[in-house]
């Protein structure tokens, strides 16, 4: 069974300051992974996918690595911002023809101003 | 595009009563699932559906049903709720598993509680 698991559960750092995110997983051999932001409340949003064929996506100020042999993925988001508190999950599908996704607890990120 | 929405956003509900949460979308999706969410846990699958007239079950089914009668509904049964059924209910849709990607996309979800 696939267990997915974010450290540390909360984070709070100073406006400006770079964030490193992690996600770990036991079974190596996943198809895909995937970042996803959770504001109060809401729903979630994706924000980053990366094929196990990639070791790495960007888009903006947002970076995710993929270390499968490792079982580890780092998620970076440069000069961090107030309205980037929130929760990040991280989640991985194992197969192709795979429905499920296997998701972390999150980490609550606080950015204080 | 609405994207997912969900129905209601809120309920309570007391031991033993009934209820449905529907979920729909309009991306011509053609896989749906319902996801419970607990504090300090992850998302755990409840059910999902590959398509129109289709439903299975995920990782924590108990007590709970579905149908999918249409592409662009899914709907998540409470028939006897328990206090356990205590937590946020979440609807993903996504293209099929052939496509690369299959990202999943996630309404703004359900808060039920169950006195």
């Amino acid at each position: 069974k696939q267990e997915v698991t974010q450290i540390p559960a909360a984070l709070s750092v100073p406006e400006g300051e770079n964030l490193v995110l992690n996600c770990s997983f036991t079974d190596s051999a996943i198809y895909n992974l995937q970042w996803f932001r959770q504001d109060p409340g809401k729903g979630l949003t994706s924000l980053l996918l990366i094929q196990s064929s990639q070791r790495e996506q960007t888009s903006g100020r947002l970076n995710a690595s993929l270390d499968k042999s490792s079982g580890r993925s780092t998620l970076y988001i440069a000069a961090s911002q107030p309205g980037d508190s929130a929760t990040y999950l991280c989640a991985v599908r194992l197969r192709s023809n795979d429905y499920k996704l296997s998701f972390g607890a999150g980490t609550t990120v606080t950015v204080r101003a | 595009n609405a994207g997912v929405t969900q129905t209601p956003k809120f309920r309570v509900l007391k031991t033993g009563q009934s209820m449905t949460l529907l979920c729909a979308q309009d991306m011509n999706h053609e896989y749906m699932y319902w996801y419970r969410q607990d504090p300090g846990m992850g998302l755990r699958l409840i059910h999902y559906s590959v398509g129109e007239g289709t439903t299975a079950k995920g990782e924590v089914p108990d007590g709970y049903n579905v149908s999918r009668l249409k592409k662009q509904n899914f709907l998540l049964g409470l028939e006897s709720a328990a206090p356990s059924q205590t937590s946020v209910y979440f609807c993903a849709s996504s293209y099929s598993t052939g496509l690369v990607d299959n990202e999943q996309f996630f309404g703004p979800g359900t808060r039920l509680t169950v006195l």
